[in-house]
């Protein structure tokens, strides 16, 4: 099915681990983008890209790392994860237009204990 | 550093009614857009209405209408004829244009009341 598709659905991890979340579009856009959201923040932008192999940091990057070889792949790891970046991760995507909407994946909840 | 500021966390509304969210922004670019999306308790974002800066007219999708006012940098979501199914999170959110990145304000929850 055509879309954004997020993997896992949910992820418990604990202190310390590599983690991998996993965005993908069928839609051919240009930009995707990575938020978490938490209590009181809203959304907030850690990696976004332009197009394949062009990414820049949002507001919080800390602490992740992002990829973008394929233009409808965009994973986003946690390198060494905390307790602080326990939060539901939303990936989406928009086209390069003027007014282009952001499409959001289902989000990710992840948990690290 | 673009700001959105939604001053209401939450909310209470009788069905049936008309309801405001109001929405502030903070930017000093002349081109940029604004947006709103609902998130219901099953998580999803969904996209609502959306204004460009020169946008003469206030944007409307069906009960929904986007209450700019550019001078007050104001874009308040007006929900007509509120119904259960309107109960959720709701976010405004701005970019300036050529970047594409969105800018969310902490939302608001809606709750109506039967």
């Amino acid at each position: 099915d055509a879309g954004i598709t997020q993997s896992p659905r949910y992820k418990i991890t604990e202190t310390g681990r590599q983690v991998t979340l996993m965005c993908h579009q069928t839609w051919s856009h240009s930009y995707m983008f990575w938020y978490r959201q938490d209590l009181g923040h809203g959304l907030r932008l850690i990696y976004y890209s332009a197009a394949a192999d062009i990414t820049d940091k949002g507001e919080v990057p800390d602490g992740y790392v992002v990829s973008r070889s394929k233009t409808e792949n965009f994973p986003l790891t946690l390198e060494s994860a905390t307790r602080s970046q326990t939060s539901v991760y939303f990936c989406a995507s928009s086209e390069s237009r003027v007014g282009g909407k952001l499409f959001f994946g289902s989000g990710t909840q992840l948990s690290v204990l | 550093a673009q700001k959105i500021t939604q001053t209401q966390p939450g909310m209470f509304v009788q069905e049936k009614e008309a309801v405001t969210l109001d929405c502030t922004y903070d930017t000093s670019d002349p081109s940029y857009g604004l947006f709103w999306y609902k998130q219901p308790s099953s998580g999803e974002m969904i996209f609502l209405i959306y204004q460009g800066s020169y946008d003469q007219q206030n944007a409307t999708e069906g009960r929904y209408s986007l209450n700019f006012q550019k001078a007050r940098k104001s874009a308040n979501l007006v929900i007509s004829a509120s119904q259960l199914g309107d109960s959720a999170m709701y976010f405004c959110a701005d970019t300036n244009f050529g970047n594409e990145k969105l800018t969310f304000g902490t939302g608001t929850r809606l709750t109506i009341i039967p």
